[in-house]
């Protein structure tokens, strides 16, 4: 079980957009639609942002958004705020009944 | 509101067992799958064990498979994770989460997380 591929750090300045990306391989992301997205602030618990590849759940900003091809799923923000420098994490399910987290991604903002 | 509150983490030493709880509150606890998903300090989240809500399935990380075991107690509104044969590399905070209606796959609620060391 090796883990989704992120980027270490992604930066940006307020205003912008940036996209995140979580590699997986044809026995989870390019199978499955079940890719979420994880915020977390430090000290904090993780925060569900995008699940099934598209959908926001309720009480997640409208700036984020979530999209897939091939292997590799994407998370954007846009306008990007203060409050959204955080760790992100993708996860996806994967054959065999498990799920796969990314090793997380850095946002910086500038 | 929905709340999820671990308890029973701490200090043992290799080779030991421990016995996670998670009680959870304002949901009907039965329509939903729940999970645990571990961060080791500095590190990024690893899911551990998931058990579905219809018929109690239950899903195992490889890296704790055959030592870790996951239970709820309906009664009481309670998730369990049974922790045994722990090595260093199990040491982490380790946080309970829902599930929406629909799957198991993703967490749409979290717990605070409850810590875990495994030391000697």
């Amino acid at each position: 079980q090796s883990a989704l591929t992120q980027p270490a750090s992604v930066s940006g300045s307020p205003g912008q957009s940036i996209t995140i990306s979580c590699t997986g391989s044809s026995i989870d992301v390019g199978t499955y639609d079940l890719v979420s997205w994880y915020q977390q602030h430090p000290g904090k618990a993780p925060k569900l942002m995008i699940y099934e590849v598209t959908k926001r759940p309720s009480g997640a900003s409208n700036r984020f958004s979530g999209s897939k091809s091939g292997n590799t799923a994407s998370l954007t923000i846009s306008g990007l705020q203060a409050e959204d420098e955080a760790d992100y994490y993708c996860c996806s399910f994967a054959r065999s009944n498990t799920l796969l987290f990314g090793g997380g991604t850095k946002l910086t903002v500038l | 509101e929905v709340q999820l509150l671990e308890s029973g983490g701490g200090l043992v030493q290799p080779g030991e067992s421990l016995t996670l709880s998670c009680a959870a509150s304002g949901f009907t606890f039965s329509d939903y799958a729940m999970s645990w998903v571990r961060q080791a300090p500095g590190k990024g989240l690893e899911w551990v064990s998931s058990i579905r809500a219809t018929d109690g399935g239950t899903y195992y990380a490889d890296a704790v498979k055959g030592r870790f075991a996951i239970s709820r107690d309906k009664s009481k509104n309670t998730l369990s994770l049974q922790m045994n044969s722990l090595k260093a590399g199990d040491t982490a905070v380790y946080y309970c989460a829902r599930a929406d209606s629909s799957g198991w796959y993703e967490f749409f609620h979290w717990g605070q997380g409850t810590p875990v060391t495994v030391s000697s």
